[in-house]
């Protein structure tokens, strides 16, 4: 079965750090584009950040730009999201999801980790 | 960064009626690279509709898109009770990706 599993996510504080993984099972992720959208509590969708295959694309919303740093293992079929410098509207639970290519609808989605940020 | 703006926000129809989702980009979508989504409360997103018009693998033949440039539509052309849910479009064609705000299809 073609599933993506995330985690890492919890509470932190302001200002705090925290790394998010996603697992690819079923596929290979290696072959394909892979993107980070968040979604504040009660709220729509925000696409964060996205990566190509080979890393050679890469981009990232401008309200995370500086903060957030994806990257990707091909061997170990996992996705990563390290972000620094967390803020409490940075608050949502946190999908991976799977693209054909980098110009790509989001085929299959995770099941998202929750990450609060708060004192 | 373009802005998707999505109408209405609330559509309240009956099992077996017609659904019309409207999409319009503030610049034109790059090679009609519009997708479409449902979400259901507690569930993660599922593709329904890529490059405007193409139905993803699985999607019911009720399902259907349309538009180029800066208009899109997404229509459900008879709801079933599974089909009551949130729709998102999003681009995909430039950087950053963008979602619109969301049109949610309730039981009226």
């Amino acid at each position: 079965e073609v599933q993506l599993v995330e985690s890492g996510g919890g509470l932190v504080q302001p200002g705090r750090s925290l790394r998010l993984s996603c697992a690819a099972s079923g596929f290979n992720l290696g072959g394909y584009t892979m993107h980070w959208v968040r979604q504040a509590p009660g709220k729509g969708l925000e696409w964060v950040s996205g990566i190509s295959w080979n890393s050679g694309d890469i981009g990232y919303a401008d309200s995370v730009k500086g903060r957030f740093t994806i990257s990707r293992d091909n061997a170990k079929n996992s996705l990563y999201l390290q972000m620094n410098s967390l803020r409490t509207d940075d608050t949502a639970l946190y999908y991976c999801a799977k693209a054909p290519q980098w110009l790509g609808g989001f085929d299959i989605w995770g099941q998202g980790t929750m990450v609060t940020v708060s004192s | 960064e373009i802005v998707l703006t999505q109408s209405p926000g609330t559509l309240s129809l009956s099992p077996g009626e017609r659904a019309t989702l409207s999409c319009r980009a503030s610049q034109s979508v790059r090679s009609n690279y519009l997708a479409w989504y449902q979400q259901k409360p507690g569930q993660a997103p599922r593709l329904l509709i890529y490059g405007a018009s193409t139905r993803a693998t699985g999607i019911p033949d009720r399902f259907s898109g349309s538009g180029s440039g800066t208009d899109f539509t997404l229509t459900i052309s008879r709801l079933e009770p599974e089909d009551f849910a949130v729709y998102y479009c999003q681009q995909y064609g430039s950087s950053p990706r963008t979602f619109g705000g969301g049109t949610k299809v309730e039981i009226k």
